[in-house]
């Protein structure tokens, strides 16, 4: 069984771009998750999508945006970039919604750079 | 809000050392606790959970109690390995089954 697959795996970008990262689950998971991951401020949760919905929304501007297509697939989409978001961009399945006990399964993330 | 507090790295040991990384948590109710492991160019693994009180997780070696009284939930290994070097997160989820609550991590290096 394939694992979460993210891409693309590097990304080099300038202030005031945007960008789109993707990620394919496991097969058969329903639920994606996005983490940002930074040496000072650590991995904190962007966003949950579970059926096509938000389920769950971190603490993070409206620059940061999401979606989930039929097939389970998920992007996120960050406008007018700032140095501040380089960072890895980390993507997480699961079987169903995240919740308590359940296992996620993370890929091996997209590292954006902004210059 | 919940919140994960791990001791900060790096830590540094010798191949066969004991060890143990803090861990500590503020919660509602009772959440589910997770170790979750990061190696080198890699995303993050499971690594142990536990889902209630006095439940002890275990793999590979590693263990971690839940213990409600401290809000504690250390992780230990007897005899570290230097594959064992990678970065290592707490995380919990709280009692409404929400996003995961991640610590800051702890790197360790084990050397040979």
């Amino acid at each position: 069984k394939a694992g979460v697959t993210q891409t693309p795996r590097y990304l080099i970008k300038t202030r005031g771009q945007q960008v789109t990262l993707s990620c394919s689950p496991i097969s058969g998971h329903r639920s994606v998750s996005w983490y940002q991951q930074t040496p000072g401020q650590g991995l904190q949760f962007l966003f949950e999508y579970f059926s096509e919905t938000q389920r769950n929304k971190g603490n993070f501007p409206g620059r940061f945006s999401g979606r989930q297509f039929s097939n389970s697939r998920s992007e996120m989409n960050v406008s007018t970039l700032e140095l501040g978001d380089s960072a890895l961009y980390l993507c997480a399945s699961s079987l169903s919604a995240s919740g308590r006990g359940e296992k996620l399964f993370f890929g091996s993330g997209t590292q954006l750079s902004v210059l | 809000g919940d919140s994960v507090t791990q001791m900060e790295g790096p830590v540094t040991l010798s191949e066969e050392a004991f060890l143990t990384i803090n861990c500590t948590y503020t919660a509602t109710g009772y959440p589910s606790l997770f170790w979750y492991v990061q190696y080198p160019g890699e995303g993050l693994q499971l690594l142990l959970k536990a889902t209630k009180a006095d439940d002890k997780g275990s793999n590979k070696g590693f263990e971690a109690t839940y213990r409600k009284e401290t809000t504690s939930f250390h992780l230990e290994k007897g005899s570290v390995q230097v594959s064992d070097s990678a970065v290592y997160f707490c995380a919990l989820v709280d009692n409404a089954g929400n996003m995961l609550t991640f610590g800051g991590g702890t790197r360790l290096m084990v050397k040979p």
